[in-house]
């Protein structure tokens, strides 16, 4: 699996959006980028995934950059419940692929 | 449409004692990960197990750790002989069949070593 690099912490107001970067440079053309967060010590949360096209969903927007090396995930409208640690992980799309590795993330700290 | 389901989520043993964790996936996925996060740490991978196979064990310690996911029932994480070390949070993931399947995770055990 490709490494990633992500800032280790990022604050946000609250009620405002959230853009998270991952660098992911060494990418192969396989690879998807999985987005997931940890609240305190509960279990990592699944975000969102994406190849090449920007992806959304009701928690997040994905937007992954023409080369690949790079994607941001947004938060659009922040809460304090947003507070966790975020992981930007690449991994091959097949059915069998094996393990996440999980890196050291960006704690995202929002405040009132 | 029940998540993946750990049990215990608290464990406590003496050193030397035997810890058991069980993790039931998402209804439909036959593919469990187990991972390990130490206090103030990232998730560390452990093995990688489908229906009574284990496909990696790479993050596995050779010793006193073992995995099985029966053709039936829960995928287990068994420790034998628990040192202090031990003590951490384990983690279990379950994926779907389809291509690009993201992992789901348990809200994991936490395991304290006395």
């Amino acid at each position: 699996d490709a490494k990633t690099t992500q800032p280790p912490s990022m604050d946000c107001a609250e009620g405002r959006a959230a853009n998270l970067p991952c660098n992911h440079s060494t990418i192969s053309g396989n690879e998807y980028v999985y987005w997931y967060r940890q609240i305190h010590s509960q279990g990592p949360q699944y975000i969102i995934h994406g190849l090449k096209n920007n992806e959304t969903n009701e928690m997040a927007s994905l937007i992954i950059t023409e080369d690949r090396k790079s994607s941001t995930l947004i938060l659009p409208h922040a809460t304090l419940r947003d507070t966790a640690v975020y992981y930007c992980i690449v991994r091959v799309g097949i059915v069998n692929a094996g393990k996440s590795t999980f890196g050291d993330g960006t704690t995202l700290t929002v405040k009132p | 449409n029940a998540g993946v389901m750990q049990n215990p989520r608290h464990l406590v043993r003496r050193r030397g004692q035997e810890a058991r964790l069980r993790c039931s996936p998402m209804k439909g996925h036959s593919h469990v990960y187990w991972y390990r996060q130490l206090p103030e740490e990232g998730l560390k991978f452990m093995v990688y197990l489908q229906k009574e196979n284990i496909i990696d064990e790479s993050g596995m310690p050779k010793e006193r750790f073992s995995a099985e996911f029966p053709k039936e029932g829960p995928s287990i994480l068994r420790i034998q002989q628990v040192v202090r070390g031990d003590s951490a949070a384990y983690f279990c993931a379950s994926q779907g069949q389809g291509a690009a399947q993201p992992q789901h995770f348990g809200d994991g055990t936490r395991l304290s070593i006395l």
